[in-house]
């Protein structure tokens, strides 16, 4: 099993320009989601899915949509990059809500200039 | 949203030194999870505790939960470089064990 994938790796944007970051998991994972992490504020939640079709809004979803069509892909899309969105995206399953076992990517290194 | 302050946010021990980092909330979290994360990569689960006053021990690593689930604590017996990270802890809101609440983290260097 790769676990959970994230692509790209690093990204530079321009502001105003759109972008998809890319998650996947091969674990069969109900849960998804995604946080962002900032200096000095730890992790904070964007959105996150409980399943196929299925998606709600974390603590920090403004200027994010986030789709779940399959089971394995939980992408991130930025509508209209700014400055503030530069951080580090991470992409996390679990194998269902009420399950403790959390799994995370590698991370997407976002820079927004 | 439920807040967790860790503290502290920097430690900088010489190797065989303990240390303690706490985790304190004024809500009551449902569970606690602690993290490792090395640079460049995603944090790594360590341990969940579920019950309030639970102590759960890794290795060199002790973990608590406080009697009141609203506060907890690692402590790492006689540091090693290897154990130099960033740690967090992390709040479980209510049944959702995937939705949590993250504290600042605290960068532990340990020298040789």
């Amino acid at each position: 099993n790769a676990g959970v994938t994230q692509t790209p790796k690093f990204q530079v944007l321009k502001t105003g320009q759109s972008m998809t970051l890319q998650c996947a998991q091969d674990m069969n994972h109900e849960y998804m989601s995604w946080y962002r992490q900032d200096p000095g504020m730890g992790l904070r939640l964007i959105h996150y899915s409980v399943g196929a079709g299925i998606t709600d809004q974390g603590e920090v979803p403004n200027g994010y949509n986030v789709s779940r069509s399959t089971t394995e892909d939980f992408p991130l899309r930025l509508l209209s990059a700014a400055p503030s969105q530069t951080s580090v995206y991470f992409c996390a399953s679990n194998p269902s809500p009420r399950s403790y076992e959390q799994y995370f990517g590698p991370g997407t290194r976002l820079t927004v200039t | 949203t439920q807040l967790l302050e860790q503290s502290p946010q920097f430690l900088s021990i010489q190797e065989g030194e303990n240390l303690t980092v706490y985790c304190n909330s004024s809500s009551v979290f449902s569970s606690l999870q602690w993290y490792r994360q090395e640079p460049g990569e995603g944090p790594v689960l360590l341990v969940t505790v579920v019950t309030g006053g639970e102590v759960k021990k890794l290795k060199r690593l002790t973990f608590q939960f406080g009697d009141a689930r609203k506060d907890s604590s690692l402590h790492i017996t006689a540091a090693q470089p290897g154990d130099t990270g960033l740690y967090l802890c992390a709040g479980v809101e209510g049944t959702s064990y995937g939705k949590l609440t993250f504290g600042q983290g605290t960068i532990l260097t340990v020298h040789p």
